[in-house]
């Protein structure tokens, strides 16, 4: 069966550092790759999608980028955090094939202070 | 992008069926119905979706109205468990095409 494993789940970075976050998908070829971000108390916001490795669409512009250097590894990354990127972050992941639905990670926990 | 109207919050008394309603006035003939569900500091879990038909599976059941402009998630006998936020998102099958989510309904299941 598919997991998608996701770290790590809590973060605390202050502003200004760095950041990177990753996303590795098991039992699956290929998948289509998603990043969201969840401000408290909010919805869901897509940042980044990947539909195949080095193949990122972006969302939303921001202070984030994504990468894909493997199939089944997205990594979210910044060069300096800013206070507003803290959030809850989600990576997800689909067949991309007819109808198939999302799956998503246990998210990670970022707080910028 | 969302596409979809839902209540903000809902109760529902333990052991009862929950009816979460979504209406999707604008759907499109190939769009999809999907709904997911995220409790607190969790990622969201798929539950099921359905283009046409009523669906049913372990978790729910999907009703969807002949004309598609709206759809009903029933949880068959609510447990404290099932206090979550539930999202309703259409979409088109499509590789190229994403899943929105928009603000969900907070269904509290009360003891």
């Amino acid at each position: 069966s598919q997991t998608i494993h996701q770290w790590p789940a809590t973060l605390v970075q202050p502003v200004g550092s760095p950041l990177s976050l990753e996303c590795t998908v098991e039992g699956t070829s290929n998948p289509n790759l998603y990043w969201y971000r969840q401000a408290a108390g909010r919805g869901l916001q897509l940042l980044f999608y990947s539909v195949g490795i080095g193949q990122i669409s972006s969302e939303v512009p921001q202070n984030l980028s994504a990468s894909r250097p493997q199939d089944r590894q997205f990594i979210l990354s910044s060069k300096k955090l800013l206070l507003s990127d803290s959030g809850f972050y989600l990576c997800a992941w689909s067949t991309g094939t007819g109808s198939s639905p999302l799956h998503f990670g246990n998210g990670t926990r970022l707080t910028v202070t | 992008d969302a596409k979809t109207t839902q209540p903000t919050s809902m109760d529902c008394a333990e052991g009862r069926a929950a009816n979460l309603p979504c209406n999707h006035s604008t759907i499109s003939g190939n769009e999809y119905v999907y709904w997911y569900r995220q409790i607190h500091s969790q990622g969201p879990q798929y539950i099921i979706h359905g283009l046409k038909n009523n669906e049913t599976n372990e978790m729910a059941s999907l009703i969807i109205t002949e004309d598609r402009k709206s759809s009903t998630l029933i949880l068959p006998h609510a447990t404290l468990r099932d206090t979550a936020v539930y999202y309703c998102i259409v979409r088109v099958a499509n590789t190229g095409n994403q899943f929105y989510f928009g603000t969900g309904t907070s269904l509290t299941v009360i003891p």
